[in-house]
């Protein structure tokens, strides 16, 4: 597509229940990034794909998320036994791989997740 | 250690004004990106500006320019001409060189802009 593609665009979930959350970047871009954006706060960084690489891990909050991503395409976040304070935009974005420093990040418009 | 700070949670700005919205960053990497970018309400995150440690010139995009001082380690966006549509949060970010995170942004908290007719 012409640009990154979340879905769902909201979720509204129980407290303790799984959710996957879908993202599917600009055709031929080899980056992938997952952030986590809480209400009227800046963006975190929770996880980044480059093409087969070992994906870095680095910025997810606990072992409640994992994602998983196939190839250079589709990738999926997931929270188990989501809590409270899981609730969040969940922000996907993909670049290119080569130019380093000056590659753009484009995202995409976001999941809505609401834990009650 | 916040890498991105930004140290005005809200502006305001009258329609056809500039306005300058500040951004400093901490990092002992000497090569390293900026970047800006627009959330409107809708939420998406728009891409506005660039500026490359080594760039020569401030970067300029159209309405946007970037006012960039590598000593003081400061990077602001100047919006000149605002729109009411230019009411939006920005956010300033940074990458670094190469390393372990790839090439994942890092964010400030935002700059809220109103844009008042």
């Amino acid at each position: 597509g012409a640009g990154v593609s979340q879905s769902p665009s909201n979720k509204v979930t129980e407290k303790g229940k799984d959710v996957e959350l879908r993202c599917d970047p600009i055709s031929g871009h080899t980056a992938l990034y997952w952030y986590r954006q809480r209400l009227g706060q800046g963006l975190e960084f929770l996880i980044y794909f480059q093409g087969n690489s070992a994906p870095d891990k680095s910025g997810l909050p606990s072992d409640r998320f994992s994602a998983e991503r196939t190839g250079e395409s589709v990738s999926t976040l997931t929270i188990q036994r989501t809590q409270q304070e899981d609730s969040a935009v969940y922000l996907c974005a993909s670049s290119l791989a080569r130019g380093g420093l000056r590659n753009t990040i484009y995202f995409g418009e976001g999941s809505w997740l609401t834990v009650v | 250690a916040q890498k991105i700070t930004q140290t005005q949670p809200g502006m305001f700005v009258q329609e056809k004004e500039a306005v300058t919205l500040d951004c400093t960053y901490d990092t002992s990497d000497p090569s390293y990106g900026l970047f800006w970018y627009k959330q409107p309400s809708s939420g998406e995150m728009i891409f506005l500006i660039y500026q490359g440690s080594y760039d020569q010139q401030n970067a300029t995009e159209g309405r946007y320019s970037l006012n960039f001082q590598k000593a003081r380690k400061s990077a602001n966006l100047v919006i000149s001409a605002s729109q009411l549509g230019d009411s939006a949060m920005y956010f300033c970010a940074m990458r670094e060189g190469p390393g372990n995170s790839g090439y994942a942004l890092n964010f400030g908290k935002g700059t809220s802009l109103l844009v008042t007719p």
